[in-house]
């Protein structure tokens, strides 16, 4: 298994912007999540879907920020218009549903820099 | 509410000697408890985990981590570590009542010395 796929690995835009990060989970999980990492806060969890439907986005920072999972495997977490405070690595994760055992899984991440 | 604690921001440690990496968690029922590791540049990976059972659980790479109910603990160890055990290493604590959400540490970086 190719495990968690996340596009673009770097991303470099300016403020005003819009940013659109993609992720494809590892078949046959039917969570996923999306992250958020800065030194500052840590290890965030933006928001996160079970079988393509958004569960729970009392994470997502704000308006500008929004997240689609059209199909089982791809999701998008856009920022429209992007600010330098967004400047982040953004994680997705997956995992399969099965009460408390199930460890998720993380992609290798996008390092968002807005200037 | 659930929650975990990383005390150290940093550990460093020699090449060879016994590492341990903290982690004291918060809950109000039976804690279910995971160790992840991040490398430069790349994304969490799950280490092991603590969901009932010996209180000594083995993981990947030689690590173990110890789970102590009285000191509410989950202390990430190895026996002798290595140059290439330096990375970030993460406890999470999965929400009593929300099996899918994770909390995590602030994280502890490992720093071994040859």
């Amino acid at each position: 298994d190719a495990g968690v796929i996340q596009s673009p690995r770097h991303e470099v835009t300016e403020m005003g912007q819009e940013v659109t990060l993609r992720c494809k989970p590892i078949s046959g999980h039917d969570y996923l999540f999306w992250y958020r990492q800065t030194m500052m806060r840590g290890l965030e969890l933006l928001i996160y879907f079970n079988n393509n439907v958004p569960i729970d986005d009392s994470g997502m920072p704000e308006d500008r920020f929004s997240a689609k999972m059209p199909n089982a495997s791809f999701s998008t977490l856009k920022i429209q218009p992007s600010e330098p405070r967004d400047s982040a690595v953004y994680f997705c994760a997956s995992s399969r549903s099965g009460g408390r055992r199930n460890e998720q899984f993380f992609g290798p991440g996008t390092r968002l820099t807005v200037l | 509410a659930q929650s975990v604690a990383q005390p150290e921001d940093q550990v460093n440690v020699a090449e060879g000697n016994p590492l341990t990496v903290k982690c004291t968690y918060s809950v109000s029922g039976n804690p279910y408890l995971f160790w992840y590791v991040q490398y430069p540049n790349r994304g969490l990976q799950f280490l092991l985990k603590y969901i009932t059972g010996d209180n000594l659980v083995k993981g990947s790479y030689g690590f173990e981590a110890e789970f102590n109910k009285s000191q509410t603990s989950f202390h990430l160890k190895k026996p002798s570590a290595l140059v290439s055990d330096s990375a970030l290493y993460f406890c999470a604590v999965r929400d009593e009542y929300n099996f899918n959400k994770f909390y995590f540490g602030s994280g502890t970086k490992l720093n071994v010395k040859p």
